[in-house]
Formats: C-alpha cells, structure tokens, sequence
C-alpha cells in the first residue's frame, strides 16, 4: 500500500495568482497522476509526472496551465497558473506501483478560486 | 482507452444484495477491470479488480463473462455506510474515469 500526504489540504486564492501542490509518497512508486474533480462530477485525469522529465498532459490541458514536477519517485507538485474562478475544484494526486494494480488517492485539494 | 458505461444511480435498501453492471465493449487484451468506491470529499479507494470470471474479496464480488464486454459488481448485504459513487475502469496504467454509479442506501 501507499500513503499520500496532500498539502494544503485547502486554500482560497485570488484570480489571477498561483497555488502549487504538493503530493508525498511514503514509498517509491512508478506512476503519479494528477486529476480534477469539480463539484458532483467524476475525476478528470490532468497529467502523468514523470520522474526526470516532461509531464504527459491529457487533451485539454497545457503545462503552461498546469505545470508540474516530479523530482523523485516520491514526491510531485501541480501548479494552477493564473488562476481564475473557473479553477475552483478538487485537485486529488494519485500514485500505482506498476501495471494493473491498485491506484492509491490523496485526500485531495479543494480549491476556491475567488 | 476502452470507454465504461454504467448506471448513473441505484437506489437499495440496507441488506439487499446490489449489482452494479458495467459495459466496455473496447476493452483491450491487456486491460483489467477495476471498481472505485469514492465517499464525499474523499479520494477514491480501490474495492476489487479482475481479468476475467469471478474475483471475490472481503468487500465484494466481480463477475467477468467470457467475452469481458462487460463486468458486475455485486455488493453482499449493502449498509447505510456503502452510500457511495462506484466507478468503473478499465485499462493498464493510467485511470481515466467515467460518471460513475451513484449508489444511495435507505434505511
């Protein structure tokens, strides 16, 4: 199993101002996604981190929006950029350990854009 | 990514059985199928996975038919505390989630 550490765990934010994420593994593990979940809807999946280079960003997001990190194989950071009230969401990171097996969540972000 | 389709929202009474189906026609030779159980403000949290026939865990049940188009999710005596939205996924490594199964449990 994995635990994940979230931070903060809330926050809101001025339009046009930054957040940055953080997500903390107490393991090593191979993937780390980063998703968005808006109020009553299901998860959208934003990027993969990528330890040692460039995130995977899914249709729809860019890393000008949403930059992101991955130093190592337990730590990752989302960045929402130039944030506007359209951002307010849940901001969940999620981590596997390999090939169909079980994906282990944060408790999340709630994030409020005003 | 093989795309799932499931019921928007069951409605059960506590100590029934509930059956979730789910269908993903596209699903490819590789992929698993998976549920997701998620709680209010909480992130999702692994129930079950399977590749085909029937898996069974502690919490529940997957039944897989040979052609693996499609995959039910069988609750055994559902509680008030299994109110809940179940999501269905298909696929290798990264999860890509559908609306999901809003499932409400009355007393």
């Amino acid at each position: 199993s994995a635990v994940i550490s979230q931070k903060p765990s809330r926050d809101i934010c001025q339009r046009g101002t930054s957040l940055t994420i953080q997500c903390q593994v107490d393991s090593q593990v191979t993937m780390m996604f980063w998703y968005r979940q808006q109020p009553g809807q299901s998860l959208t999946l934003i990027a993969t981190a990528n330890q040692g280079s460039e995130a995977t960003y899914e249709s729809g997001f860019v890393i000008d929006k949403f930059p992101i990190s991955r130093p190592n194989l337990t730590f990752s950071t989302l960045t929402v950029s130039n944030m506007s009230p359209e951002d307010s969401s849940i901001y969940l990171c999620s981590v596997g350990t390999g090939l169909n097996t079980e994906a282990f969540f944060g408790q999340g972000t709630r994030l409020t854009v005003v | 990514l093989a795309k799932t389709t499931q019921p928007i929202s069951m409605d059960s009474y506590e100590g029934q059985e509930v059956n979730i189906t789910c269908s993903h026609n596209n699903i490819a030779t590789n992929d698993y199928i998976t549920w997701y159980q998620q709680f209010p403000s909480q992130g999702p949290r692994f129930i079950i996975q399977g590749y085909k026939t029937k898996v069974t865990n502690e919490v529940a049940s997957l039944f897989i038919p040979a052609d693996r188009k499609s995959s039910t999710l069988s609750l055994p005596r559902v509680s008030l505390s299994d109110t809940a939205v179940y999501y269905c996924l298909v696929g290798e490594d990264k999860l890509i989630f559908g609306q999901g199964t809003t499932l409400q449990v009355k007393p």
